[in-house]
């Protein structure tokens, strides 16, 4: 069955860096566009950054451009958010979710648990 | 930029009831792709509708969708005990290239 398990969350200072991981499983990862969406304590849910399947192309949220670089290793069936520059309202459980149309930036058919990010000083 | 404005924050209603949800769009949405999720405490968001009435895999059919250009809804005809949860809208492919509505709330009255 179709699983994404995120991991790499923890508390970090502001100004600081994480790597989020995001591993696949159940389909064939390659072929698939996949997201990082997030969601702060109690609030809703917010896009992040898109990724092509071949990594051609990659898109993000304003409020993250040039401090959040999403990437993926198909031969590790692996999805990235590598953020530098941490704010105190990057506070957020990370969730990766598969897009399981090509071409477009779609619906999200399959998410995973999501891993917390805490940025505090 | 499209912004989704859902109505209202909070319904309360009875098990058995219908239940009927707003999802506005600043602008049109593109060739109607908005979808629905729902959210339970502590849970993983669950796709519901997709292209705006389109059911996902495995979604009862108590679940509808409905709309287009700016004005979406969706429907629960019924509801049941597990559907009290939180619900939220999705635009893909416009611009920004997704967005999602600020969610409405679901409780028992």
């Amino acid at each position: 069955q179709v699983q994404l398990v995120e991991s790499g969350g923890g508390v970090v200072q502001p100004g600081r860096s994480l790597r989020l991981s995001c591993a696949a499983s159940g389909f064939t990862f390659s072929t698939y566009v996949v997201h990082w969406v997030r969601q702060a304590p109690g609030k809703g849910l917010e896009w992040v950054a898109v990724m092509s399947p071949d990594g051609s192309l990659r898109f993000y949220t304003d409020s993250v451009k040039g401090r959040f670089t999403i990437s993926r290793d198909n031969s590790k069936n692996t999805l990235y958010l590598q953020m530098s520059s941490l704010r105190i309202e990057d506070t957020a459980v990370y969730y990766c979710a598969r897009d399981p149309v090509l071409g477009r930036p779609d619906y999200l058919d399959y998410w995973g648990r999501g891993t917390l990010v805490t940025v505090s000083s | 930029e499209i912004v989704l404005t859902q109505s209202p924050g909070t319904l309360a209603l009875s098990p058995g009831e219908r239940a009927t949800l707003s999802c506005r769009a600043s602008q049109s949405v593109t060739s109607d792709y908005l979808a629905w999720y729902q959210q339970k405490p502590g849970q993983t968001p669950r796709l519901l509708i997709h292209d705006a009435s389109v059911r996902a895999t495995g979604i009862p059919d108590r679940f509808s969708g409905s709309g287009s250009g700016t004005d979406f809804s969706l429907t629960i005809s019924r509801l049941e005990p597990e559907d009290f949860a939180v619900y939220y809208c999705q635009q893909y492919g416009g611009s920004p290239l997704v967005t999602f509505g600020g969610g409405t709330k679901v409780e028992i009255k």
